[in-house]
């Protein structure tokens, strides 16, 4: 089945530690996005790609940082420069189809980050 | 600039009422509609999406939404719910100039169902 597989479930850092959030995808999608979701906020974007080696800051962008070597694969890091990293952090990622209506975000069952 | 706004943060219905989540959108012209519910501790799952065409859509569980471009709404509607319909469920706009690649999400609204 295809599908967004985002690992570790649960992951908890210790202060001025950088940690790495992965998000892999078998669906063949040109687009991956980053989310960050606190109670009560909805979900707010961190980063986003719509192909391999390129990306494009959200609106939450600082403390973050990512990759897209591979099409399939677009990690997370969050540094130490992030003060308040304790989040459930969501991948999804979309297919961008020349030509047609915008397709919808399928997502990863997410990350909860905590702090030691 | 986008924004999307659901009033409610949170509602209570009977198993078997009907339900309807309100959600208004400010956006310059039809943007792209979605909405989506999460379970505690998973993803968001995709229910229905508009972009054109008939105003009212049909998602998946007995859902559907209605697009009403007077008063930007785009609410979500069951005429029966069931207990495992409570959720997290969100609205969600995408802008149809930057090619859908950014989508802006409400705040969410959460279903408490009682029996």
């Amino acid at each position: 089945d295809g599908g967004i597989t985002q690992s570790p479930k649960y992951l908890f850092r210790k202060e001025g530690q950088n940690v790495t959030l992965s998000c892999e995808q078998n669906l063949n999608h040109d687009a991956m996005y980053w989310y960050r979701q606190d109670p009560g906020q909805g979900l707010r974007l961190i980063y986003y790609s719509q192909i391999v080696n390129d990306f494009q800051k959200g609106d939450i962008a600082e403390g973050y940082s990512v990759s897209r070597e591979k099409k399939e694969s677009f990690p997370l890091t969050v540094t130490s420069a992030q003060k308040n990293p304790t989040a459930f952090y969501l991948c999804a990622s979309r297919l961008n189809l020349r030509g047609e209506s915008i397709q919808p975000q399928h997502f990863g069952d997410g990350t909860r980050l905590s702090i030691l | 600039a986008q924004s999307v706004t659901q009033p409610d943060i949170h509602i209570t219905v009977s198993e078997g009422a009907s339900l309807e989540l309100r959600c208004n959108y400010s956006y310059g012209a039809t943007p792209y509609l979605f909405w989506y519910v999460q379970s505690p501790g998973q993803g968001l799952q995709l229910l229905l999406k508009y972009f054109s065409g008939d105003t009212l859509v049909q998602g998946i569980k007995g859902f559907e939404a209605e697009f009403k471009r007077s008063q930007s709404s785009f609410n979500l509607r069951k005429p029966s719910v069931h207990w495992s319909d409570a959720a997290e469920y969100f609205c969600a706009v995408g802008d149809p100039n930057t090619g859908g690649f950014k989508t802006i999400f409400g705040a969410g609204t959460r279903l408490f169902v009682k029996a």
